[in-house]
């Protein structure tokens, strides 16, 4: 069974760098085609894609955040982190991580089946 | 980057109607297209990928179509447990932008 779990500060003041950890079970970066990525939802708004990593370390980023995003992985203890500089109130909502599978021959890589498994998610309230 | 949208942006409708949910993508992204569910306070859940294959466990009533810019989702018989938020994403390559999310609920 795969299942991921979101963990990470509840509150972060304005200006802090928020660091959040995702760790999964039921699938390894050690098997080729496994990534995850990390979505956001700020309170009754949409859905925002922020950050992708694959088990290659390849890493992919939302445009308009990617000069604050960071993107890691630890293979051996299942994790993911990432990281968002200069924290403010706008950043206030709920962090997801999630996976989805790639295959990529020849440098091209064709992603499987959308963000087919969740975490829970963790909510972050920036505020002073 | 391309850019998703979705009409409606809301609907409401009677259980047992019909609905349909348009995404459109600024540019071509194949069938590269996943819809996902939300209802209130509760995780997204892949209802579809690859533009028109149903997750394993989603019921038959949904339905969903197209390729290239323009998709559809359409659910058949309108039941009270779907009303969500329904959110396209194009994952041809990344950045794997969402749709701004389409709100159903019941008459």
């Amino acid at each position: 069974q795969v299942t991921l779990r979101e963990s990470g500060p509840a509150l972060v003041k304005p200006t802090q760098t928020l660091t959040l950890t995702c760790t999964f079970s039921g699938f390894s970066f050690s098997s080729s085609g496994m990534c995850v990525s990390w979505v956001r939802q700020p309170p009754g708004k949409a859905l925002e894609w922020l950050a992708l990593i694959h088990w290659d370390d390849d890493k992919y980023y939302n445009t308009s955040l990617k000069t604050r995003l960071t993107i890691s992985k630890d293979t051996s203890k299942n994790q993911v982190v990432l990281t968002m500089t200069n924290m403010d109130p706008v950043d206030t909502a709920t962090y997801f991580c999630a996976r989805i599978q790639a295959y990529c021959p020849s440098g091209v890589c064709y992603y499987y089946y959308g963000l087919d498994v969740w975490g829970q998610g963790t909510t972050v309230t920036v505020s002073s | 980057d391309i850019q998703m949208t979705q009409s409606p942006s809301s609907l409401s409708a009677s259980v047992g109607d019909r609905v349909s949910i348009t995404c459109r993508a600024s540019q071509d992204v194949d069938n590269y297209l996943a819809w996902y569910q939300q209802k209130p306070g509760k995780v997204p859940k892949l209802l579809i990928y690859g533009a028109s294959t149903l997750q394993s466990g989603v019921p038959s009533r949904f339905s969903a179509s197209g390729s290239g810019t323009d998709f559809t989702l359409s659910i058949s018989s309108l039941q009270p447990e779907d009303v969500a938020t329904y959110y396209c994403q194009k994952y041809n390559s990344a950045p794997f932008t969402f749709g701004p999310g389409t709100k159903v609920d019941i008459k």
